[in-house]
């Protein structure tokens, strides 16, 4: 059963620390996002990636890092720089334009909050 | 840079009512419209994909237009039920394979 699946669904984290939200997809997809949702607002891309071992910054990547060492996965890490990570994350992917239609696929999200 | 608008914010109908949610975006160079479910908590779930080249898709009681040279796309529910309501998002996709959503529109439906 392809799809995208995030972990974990919910998240704790203390002042200070790092965390990392894992994104594992099997549906043979080359482009994978990651976007951020908070409360009234519309999806904000934090980073992406086209390919593997390649990836650009969203528009609200500062604080945030990610890896892209496999095509299935794409890890996504909070760093203590990021001064407001309470939010819902979502891991994204795409086959893209060259050999499909560009449909979006969006795995069940992450919740982090901090204490 | 494109933006993606969608109004109303809210909506609440009577179970059975036909509705219709609206989505404009400013840049007409677009791929294609997508648009979601999202329900509170979860991820967004793909409900149609209209290519540029297309001006309609439809799935069971679901049909979505493109209008990509005035910049909108409606979706048209038809006999609503309270499994309807979720927040309905849309997206376009520009050059580059980048995605721009809107806020979206959240749907009550009354039994």
């Amino acid at each position: 059963d392809g799809g995208i699946t995030q972990s974990p669904k919910y998240l704790f984290r203390k002042e200070g620390q790092n965390v990392t939200l894992s994104c594992e997809q099997n549906l043979n997809h080359d482009a994978m996002y990651w976007y951020r949702q908070d409360p009234g607002q519309g999806l904000r891309l934090i980073y992406y990636s086209q390919i593997v071992n390649d990836f650009q910054k969203g528009d609200i990547a500062e604080g945030y890092s990610v890896s892209r060492e496999k095509k299935e996965s794409f890890p996504l890490t909070v760093t203590s720089a990021q001064k407001n990570p309470t939010a819902f994350y979502l891991c994204a992917s795409s086959q893209g334009l060259a050999v499909n239609t560009g449909e979006l696929f969006f795995g069940e999200g992450s919740r982090l909050t901090v204490l | 840079k494109q933006e993606v608008t969608q109004i109303p914010a809210a909506l609440s109908v009577p179970e059975g009512e036909n509705l219709v949610l609206n989505c404009s975006f400013t840049d007409s160079a677009i791929y294609n419209l997508q648009w979601f479910r999202q329900d509170p908590g979860k991820g967004l779930t793909s409900l149609l994909l209209i290519q540029s080249s297309q001006r309609e898709q439809t799935s069971g009681r679901l049909n979505a237009s493109l209008d990509k040279s005035s910049g909108r796309s409606t979706l048209y529910i038809a006999a609503s039920q309270p499994g309807d309501s979720a927040t309905y998002l849309c997206a376009v996709l520009n050059t580059g394979n980048q995605f721009y959503f809107g806020t979206g529109t959240s749907l009550t439906v009354i039994p």
